[in-house]
């Protein structure tokens, strides 16, 4: 009965390689996130969408493009992947109804750019 | 921005004994929310505050607001090895659904 999963858990790829990253969720919530976590712990907000649509979009690369298929899934495709791109990205997800700010976060995928 | 300081940045302390982290606003804050992450898995929601002078228990874990809404604290009392993680207060800035995160606070929990 897991909550918010993510797709791969691991992933190590050498510099220059496209790969996504899947995000689902079972919670019935209507919005999702992604964040980034780097070296030092420190997370930050990425994208957030609210029914398919995209609410927030920091200041991050092009070569990031979330996609949400529908409410429960939130894709991130990373196009010719750098070295700094090497972090633990975490899926978040939550329900705009209640408290927007209770979100629960998928288990994260550590990706490793060599 | 909201900024959010954490201190200590890290803390090793003794099974039993009582500890306390601290999350500091740049702004008033609207809502302070604290996750516990566990080495190498997800966040997990722990309380959420929302009015000056709120104070809040769960388990062992106590956290309380300030009056002036910029400072939270986060009290483990009788600490134990399954308190081990890194504690983060997130809080919303002033923008719909963006939830900023402190610095982290690393516990070690040793027997």
């Amino acid at each position: 009965d897991t909550a918010v999963s993510q797709t791969p858990k691991y992933l190590v790829t050498q510099m220059g390689n496209d790969k996504s990253i899947k995000c689902e969720q079972n919670l019935g919530h209507d919005t999702m996130y992604w964040y980034k976590q780097d070296s030092k712990k420190f997370l930050k907000i990425m994208f957030s969408y609210n029914n398919k649509e995209l609410i927030i979009n920091e200041t991050v690369p092009n070569r990031f493009s979330p996609k949400s298929p529908d409410k429960a899934h939130l894709n991130l495709h990373i196009n010719s992947l750098e070295l700094g791109d090497s972090a633990v990205y975490f899926c978040a997800s939550s329900y705009s109804g209640g408290d927007p700010y209770e979100q629960y976060f998928g288990p994260g995928t550590r990706l490793t750019v060599t | 921005s909201q900024e959010l300081e954490q201190s200590p940045q890290s803390l090793i302390v003794q099974e039993g004994k009582n500890l306390t982290i601290n999350c500091t606003s740049s702004k008033t804050l609207y809502g302070l929310y604290w996750y516990k992450q566990k080495y190498g898995e997800g966040l997990i929601f722990l309380m959420m505050l929302q009015k000056g002078g709120e104070e809040k228990s769960h388990e062992k874990i106590t956290a309380k607001l300030d009056e002036k809404k910029q400072q939270s604290s986060l009290h483990i009392t009788a600490s134990q090895p399954s308190h081990a993680g890194i504690y983060l207060c997130g809080a919303y800035g002033g923008t719909a659904s963006k939830l900023t995160f402190g610095t982290g606070t690393r516990l070690q929990v040793t027997l």
